[in-house]
Order: structure tokens, then sequence, then C-alpha cells
């Protein structure tokens, strides 16, 4: 069965103190594995899509690293405004909307 | 461009009622997906619709159901509700060719209680 798992849960981190969002996935053949941003009241925000193993991606702050097994959301130097809840998804099938999402890590950052 | 609308934004609704939610994707998008969101469960696919047909089903019960128009315009509908169908109802939509397949545009939700 596909599955995500998402680590932590949650995530305190102070201005400016870098840190790394886990995601492992188990997958029979996968499509692509996709970060999201959710803030309270709103629809999850679309990151990044990542294919395959040894991929990367960056905007801003954020880094996304793929591998066979997990894929990390690296955060460096991050600002307040960065407290949200990151979402981690695995495509089911090829040209489908239907994801597969995990629980999320809720990031807060303090000034 | 406008982004995903979905109406109303917030309901209450009493056990053994039923319920219909609307979504209006980006314009040009012709995929859309239902997703649940609970805190004990997260984000759970409902369905997608693609040119008025049901393309995908998730693990939820009959009582769940939906339609897409010919405008790409959607509706989903929850018959003989239940406390447990509380949740924020989201609504995605998609271009399907030519971007990033599961490049999901989020609308903010139908937030459901049931009472």
């Amino acid at each position: 069965e596909d599955q995500v798992t998402q680590s932590p849960e949650a995530l305190r981190l102070q201005e400016g103190e870098s840190s790394s969002l886990n995601c492992s996935y188990t997958v029979s053949g996968l499509r692509g594995l996709f970060w999201y941003r959710q803030d309270p009241g709103k629809g999850p925000e679309f990151l990044f899509t990542l294919y395959s193993a040894g991929e990367e991606k960056e905007k801003e702050r954020l880094k996304a690293t793929l591998t066979k097994k997990e894929s990390f959301l690296h955060i460096t130097a991050p600002k307040p405004e960065d407290s949200a809840t990151y979402l981690c998804a695995v495509q089911a099938g090829l040209g489908t909307g239907k994801l597969i999402f995990g629980q999320g890590t809720t990031l807060q950052v303090k000034p | 461009k406008a982004g995903v609308t979905q109406t109303p934004r917030y309901l209450i609704k009493t056990r053994g009622q039923q319920v219909t939610l609307s979504c209006s994707p980006i314009s040009g998008h012709r995929s859309v997906s239902w997703y649940q969101q609970t805190p004990g469960q997260g984000l759970q696919f409902l369905f997608e619709y693609f040119s008025e047909t049901q393309r995908n089903k998730g693990n939820f019960p009959g009582r769940f159901s939906g339609r897409q128009f010919s405008n790409s315009r959607s509706e989903m509908n929850v018959s003989t509700l239940e406390l447990g169908d509380s949740a924020l109802y989201l609504c995605a939509s998609s271009e399907i060719a030519g971007t990033d397949l599961g490049e999901l545009f989020f609308g903010e939700g139908s937030r459901l209680t049931v009472l």
C-alpha cells in the first residue's frame, strides 16, 4: 500500500536556525513527489515537484531533495513568515490528480 | 488570473442531512480533484474529474459523490451526513498537458460542521 510518513510532526526554530523536514515514502513506482505549504485557514500551495532520486530543487530559503526512499525539505536561515504546515505527497498514477499526502510538519519560526 | 473558488466557505448541517459543495477551477484548467482534510486523517483523496468524466475515486462510501460540468466547474455531494464527515473539503484544479503533473492549485476549502 502506498504510504507517506513525515517527521517531525512539529518543529520550533529560532529565526536563522536552519533545519530539515523528512518525508519517507513507500510507493509502487514513484511518478512524482510533491511538497506543499499550507497556512492556517488556507488551501495547500504548491512548492516543488521531484521525479527521480538525486534531484534537487530550490526556492528562496527552501531546498528539496529526493532519494529512493525519502525526501528532505531543507530550510536555510528561516524567517517567521516561513511558519506553516509543510505537506509531502506522492503521485499515485501518471497524469492524475490523485495524491497521497503525509500528515505534515508544522513549522513555527520565532523571531 | 483568478484562483480556485469554492463555495460556501463555511456551513453547518445536522446528521442525516445532505450537502452540496461547489468548485470553480482556474480558467483553462480541465481537471478537478477533491480532498477531505481532517486533523486525524490529514488530506485524503475523494475523486478526480476530467472533461466531465470521473477518472479516479478514493476509498470513501457511496454517500460521497461528485460531478463536473462542461465548463469544468465541479460539485460534490454528501448525503446522509454523519458526525465524522465534519472536515475541510478542498478542491484542486490542474492543467493536464504541458505542466508538472500533480501541481495542483487548491482553493481555500469549504469547512463543513455536522452537528
